[in-house]
């Protein structure tokens, strides 16, 4: 399973775009970079998933260079409501050779203030 | 749709007791998970259960065993609960593709667990 290294956290301010960078530099080719999203005293949201280059959404940017060792969540114009921990996942992915272990790390912190 | 149900929401225990955390989905998902997360840390996995009749462990499975009762119910239980195992654990599931792109992972509301 590639392992993944994101910032504890990170701080902004309302109106601001975020980015959050991710680096997986074990990624295997047949792996996808997932994000999810939590808010305190509930479990994870998924928010975006991509393989290659560029994915949008109605929530955010998820930005993949070629190598793929690394991938960054772009979060337009945050709000406080934004204040939450961002995960990102590779690999162990269901669907491919029966269901894997998916794995979170320790996540990002985001804090936005007004 | 109620998605992911665990039950029960709260449960303070003694050391040494036994209980087991239920956990249904009713959107015809082959996978299912459980997860602890304590405080202020990320998520961690316990158990995983690729399809109906079988499970596999995870990060952290010691002091735990689970069930696959049938599709809809991934259960697990603490045989002997010990202060360490106080912790928010989470239920998820999601519906396995014949791709290689992940389900999305749908969680329920988590149950708090207290061990004293």
């Amino acid at each position: 399973l590639a392992k993944t290294t994101q910032p504890i956290s990170m701080d902004s301010y309302e109106g601001q775009e975020v980015n959050i960078t991710c680096s997986h530099n074990n990624i295997a080719t047949n792996d996808y970079i997932t994000w999810y999203q939590q808010f305190p005293s509930q479990g994870p949201r998924f928010i975006i998933q991509g393989y290659k280059t560029k994915v949008t959404n109605e929530v955010a940017s998820l930005f993949i260079p070629a190598d793929r060792k690394s991938s960054t969540l772009s979060l337009p114009r945050v709000s406080l409501s934004d204040t939450a921990v961002y995960y990102c996942l590779v690999g162990g992915y269901p669907g491919y050779s029966s269901a894997s272990k998916i794995i979170f790390g320790s996540g990002t912190r985001l804090s936005i203030r007004p | 749709n109620a998605g992911v149900t665990q039950t029960p929401k709260f449960q303070v225990l003694k050391t040494g007791q036994s209980m087991t955390l239920q956990c249904a989905q009713d959107m015809n998902h082959n996978s299912m998970y459980w997860y602890r997360q304590d405080p202020g840390m990320g998520l961690r996995l316990i158990y995983y259960s690729a399809s109906e009749g079988t499970t596999d462990k995870g990060e952290v499975p010691n002091g735990y065993n689970v069930s696959r009762l049938n599709k809809r119910e991934f259960s697990l239980r603490l045989e002997s609960a010990a202060p360490s195992q106080t912790s928010v654990y989470f239920c998820a599931s999601t519906k396995t593709s014949g791709g290689l792109k992940t389900g999305e992972l749908f969680f329920g509301e988590g149950s708090r667990l207290t061990v004293l």
